[in-house]
């Protein structure tokens, strides 16, 4: 298995406050993902890295932000959670690029509930 | 817009009978395309891909078929086992954006001994 831990595995928070998760991986991999997991739209990328300090959007960005300082960690933080944000994240990362595609390897996720 | 999608939430097999799960897409510029395979309080794991130039890839039970003119394939698990019982995602990938997967909602197999 690809070595991508996330944490927390789980979080209750309450609305209106900050809440960062965590990816860590150990495979040296370029890029990095965040995507969410809600009941009858499977997996959509929120924000990406391609190298550090190197990340851009995806398809459901608003209401997030990441950083990635160091190769081996994704940060994605919700400024001000909100209700609609509760959902299960998942990480992942690839040695894809643009032009080259490799598989995606995926942590165990990470189950947020907002209150 | 979904520009993947498995319109059948769920599927019931009986096991050693074949289970077929289906995906279409909209966006012709997907060349490659993947399924993965969830289990319960997991990620997704990959388990099999297929290239636009092919029709057809095996491996082991697994199959997936590509029809490029109807944007449509399958996913082919002969004989099904109970241990197959997961959420099955379609996901395709576009040339020169292989960075980018675009998921589609998945599909819920169960396999009843």
């Amino acid at each position: 298995d690809a070595g991508i831990t996330q944490s927390p595995r789980h979080k209750v928070t309450e609305t209106g406050t900050p809440v960062t998760l965590r990816c860590h991986q150990t495979e040296n991999h370029r890029y990095m993902y965040w995507y969410r997991q809600d009941p009858g739209h499977g997996l959509r990328l929120i924000h990406y890295s391609y190298g550090v300090k190197d990340t851009d959007k995806g398809e459901v960005s608003d209401g997030y932000s990441v950083s990635r300082s160091k190769t081996e960690d994704f940060l994605l933080t919700l400024e001000s959670a909100t209700s609609s944000q509760t959902s299960v994240y998942f990480c992942a990362i690839s040695e894809s690029s643009a032009d080259s595609n490799q598989p995606q390897h995926f942590g165990d996720g990470t189950r947020l509930s907002i209150l | 817009d979904q520009q993947v999608k498995q319109n059948s939430p769920s599927l019931s097999v009986q096991e050693g009978r074949i289970s077929i799960l289906n995906c279409d897409y909209t966006n012709s510029m997907f060349d490659y395309f993947l399924w993965y395979k969830k289990y319960p309080a997991e990620g997704p794991t990959f388990l099999i891909s297929i290239s636009s130039i092919k029709d057809k890839n095996e491996d082991g039970r697994f199959t997936v078929f590509l029809n490029k003119s109807a944007k449509h394939l399958s996913l082919h698990i002969v004989p099904s086992q109970p241990g197959d019982s997961a959420v099955y995602f379609c996901a395709a990938q576009a040339e020169t954006s292989y960075d980018k997967v675009i998921f589609g909602p998945g599909t819920s197999l169960s396999v009843i001994p």
